[in-house]
């Protein structure tokens, strides 16, 4: 059963950092692209990054761009985003998911809360 | 960015009945390979977003038939056939013809 669980959420102050990761199973991690897409309370969703399998491939958000960072390692079967400077608008529950490489994302993790305020 | 709109935003809908959300892009997601890439998902009251559908027609694995997708360049259609209590929730379409991937902004379903 293909499992992505994300944890590292939390609150922070604007201007701070945090990292988040995604850890994977049932499935084999290496092979398959992987993003990471985030929903504000009460709202729709936003594509925020994607990785390819040997990390060669990153592509970022425009909103993002510069402050958040992808990466993976794929010895330990997980995903990251590591995301600094964080803004009030990054308020959002974060979810990894695996991209099937046929049409885009097909399983999601929980998600995991991030909370930007003072 | 291309702008995906659906419409309604907010769908009441009688335990038994059918349903039908319309997803509008920008632009053609009909992508130069020949495949057009418009998904579906549902996401059920706090829970993460589960796909139904892919490419535009295409349903995932242990979906229910009563689900059908349909449509072509700019215009696509959820369809459910008889809605039951487990179909509430939000559905959203995503395309991914075009960089960056983006969403509708949700349909809200509910039992009336």
């Amino acid at each position: 059963e293909v499992q992505l669980v994300e944890s590292g959420g939390g609150l922070v102050q604007p201007g701070g950092s945090l990292r988040l990761s995604c850890a994977a199973s049932g499935f084999t991690f290496s092979n398959y692209w992987m993003h990471w897409v985030r929903q504000a309370p009460g709202k729709g969703l936003m594509w925020v990054s994607h990785i390819s399998t040997d990390e060669s491939d990153t592509l970022y958000a425009d909103s993002v761009k510069g402050r958040f960072t992808i990466s993976r390692d794929n010895a330990k079967n997980t995903l990251y985003l590591q995301m600094s400077n964080l803004r009030a608008e990054d308020t959002a529950v974060y979810y990894c998911a695996r991209d099937d490489g046929v049409a885009g994302e097909d399983y999601w993790g929980q998600g995991t809360l991030v909370t930007v305020s003072s | 960015d291309v702008v995906m709109t659906q419409s309604p935003l907010s769908l009441p809908v009688t335990l038994g009945q059918p349903a039908s959300i319309s997803c509008r892009s920008s632009q053609n997601l009909l992508h130069s390979n020949g495949n057009t890439y418009l998904n579906w998902f549902h996401q059920r009251p706090g829970q993460s977003p589960s796909r139904l559908i892919y490419k535009v027609s295409n349903r995932d694995s242990g979906v229910p038939d009563r689900f059908s997708g349909s449509g072509s360049g700019t215009v696509f259609t959820l369809k459910i056939s008889r809605v039951e209590a487990e179909d509430v929730g939000v559905y959203f379409c995503a395309q991914g013809t075009y960089w960056p991937r983006t969403f509708g902004q949700g349909t809200k379903v509910e039992i009336k």
